[in-house]
């Protein structure tokens, strides 16, 4: 299953399929970027990350793509299982004066179908 | 694994009272912050602390909100007149540095003002 951008909130895949949820960033002067997991009632929690001198990162089971030119960034999970269940979140590391802050995306809520 | 723990998991408080969260980060770690999440909406950066001084805070952080760090281990953040639209999440987090590094979140306060 994939979503496109983030104007889609939810994203509904079958169990052992792989999933890819998509995120479009807006600061072209970002190189840093995360994505985190969501689950109900807690806070989030980090995935995977990838700099901007890389396109493409592999995790136990996930990998991040990073297109510069378009902006864009997506998360890739293999063999979706129940527990994926939650909502994604990528964040870009945005600098701003002497400290860089995390801008959050508006995040997808995937739901893994038995 | 260590983690960002913070209390009270929820808050409630009237209007105008005065609120302190607590947050215990990492030990390791130098870099703080609050973020907090009004209920479906996405995550929101308030306030990062690092060397016992606020590095970079938020349109949001305005002078009702103040951070501290009263000891090696605490980290709070003090809403001094809360006002309704002050309920949220507020999630705490910690880095062991600045840019390009992920931050650790813990599970958050739920915070209601009646």
């Amino acid at each position: 299953g994939e979503n496109v951008g983030l104007h889609l909130p939810t994203l509904s895949v079958q169990e052992g399929d792989n999933s890819i949820i998509n995120c479009a960033y807006s600061n072209s002067a970002s190189d840093y970027f995360i994505w985190y997991k969501q689950e109900s009632g807690k806070g989030p929690q980090f995935i995977i990350d990838i700099r901007s001198n890389m396109d493409k990162r592999q995790g136990q089971r996930v990998t991040v793509l990073l297109n510069k030119t378009v902006k864009h960034l997506s998360l890739q999970i293999a063999a979706t299982q129940p527990g994926d269940s939650a909502v994604y979140f990528c964040a870009e590391n945005t600098f701003s004066g002497s400290a860089r802050q995390l801008t959050f995306g508006s995040g997808t809520q995937l739901t893994v179908l038995p | 694994e260590p983690e960002v723990t913070q209390t009270p998991s929820h808050q409630v408080t009237q209007m105008g009272q005065e609120v302190i969260l607590r947050c215990v980060p990492i030990s390791n770690h130098l870099y703080f912050y609050w973020y907090r999440q009004i209920l479906g909406q996405k995550v929101e950066f308030l306030v990062s602390f690092y060397n016992n001084e606020i590095s970079e805070k938020s349109e949001i952080f305005d002078d009702q909100f103040s951070v501290e760090r009263p000891d090696g281990s605490n980290f709070t953040l003090k809403i001094r007149s809360t006002k309704l639209e002050d309920s949220a999440m507020y999630f705490c987090a910690s880095s062991p540095q600045g840019p390009g590094a992920p931050l650790h979140f813990g599970n958050g306060t739920r915070l209601t003002v009646t």
